[in-house]
């Protein structure tokens, strides 16, 4: 069974330039999670979709931050302008509808300079 | 004060040891424990999952939990090199499927 998959690995930006992030799910896993992990920190939720719809985005900063999962497969992850504190790891899990295990994929790492 | 508490460490042992990690969470919703291991540059991956409280073991692999007193634990026994990475525990309440994480505890299995 394919992993959960995202690109790119790795990203440098400028501060105030902007940057996307894609995510394609476990096949036939309904949930979508996307995390923000900062070094020595323990991952925090950003945004979950179950399917194509928005279950929790209480702590996506949305004048920066915006995700979207058309068609209830893959989603991007999208932030402009960066500011420096956004340097993190963004990681996509995803998972069965009605479960909580979430199964990660290998994260981009992004640097704003 | 964070809902999910984790000693950061680092823990170092030698190989063979009986690892214990531990964490302290003060939402009394909770109800779904995880925990993940996560190798340097990688993704969290899936270790053991427990529904409420007692235990489950999986190979070298127990998890406890204490939900009066809102902890659970993680044993390695016959521990290995191959075992040193961060664990991080994570939890969620009924309904909201979304996970809580520690800060996770880095350990290292000195040969």
């Amino acid at each position: 069974e394919a992993g959960v998959a995202q690109s790119p690995r790795y990203k440098i930006i400028e501060k105030r330039q902007s940057v996307a992030f894609w995510c394609n799910p476990i096949s036939g896993h309904a949930t979508l999670y996307w995390y923000q992990q900062i070094l020595g920190q323990g991952p925090k939720l950003l945004i979950q979709f179950q399917n194509n719809g928005v279950v929790d985005d209480s702590q996506l900063p949305k004048d920066r931050f915006s995700a979207e999962r058309l068609k209830g497969v893959d989603s991007t992850l999208k932030i402009q302008p960066a500011k420096l504190e956004d340097s993190a790891v963004y990681l996509c899990a995803s998972g069965w509808a009605g479960t909580t295990e979430a199964f990660f994929g290998q994260g981009t790492r992004l640097t704003v300079v | 004060q964070k809902e999910v508490e984790q000693d950061p460490g680092p823990l170092s042992v030698p190989e063979g040891a009986i690892v214990s990690l531990n964490c302290t969470y003060s939402n009394s919703a909770f109800q779904y424990f995880m925990w993940y291991r996560q190798y340097s540059r990688k993704g969290p991956e899936l270790l053991m999952y427990t529904y409420s409280s007692g235990n489950k073991e999986d190979g070298r692999f127990t998890a406890q939990v204490d939900k009066s007193s809102k902890y659970i634990s993680l044993f390695i026994r016959d521990s290995q090199p191959s075992d040193s990475a961060t664990y991080l525990c994570a939890m969620s309440a009924a309904g909201r499927r979304a996970l809580t994480f520690g800060s996770g505890t880095r350990l290292q299995v000195q040969p």
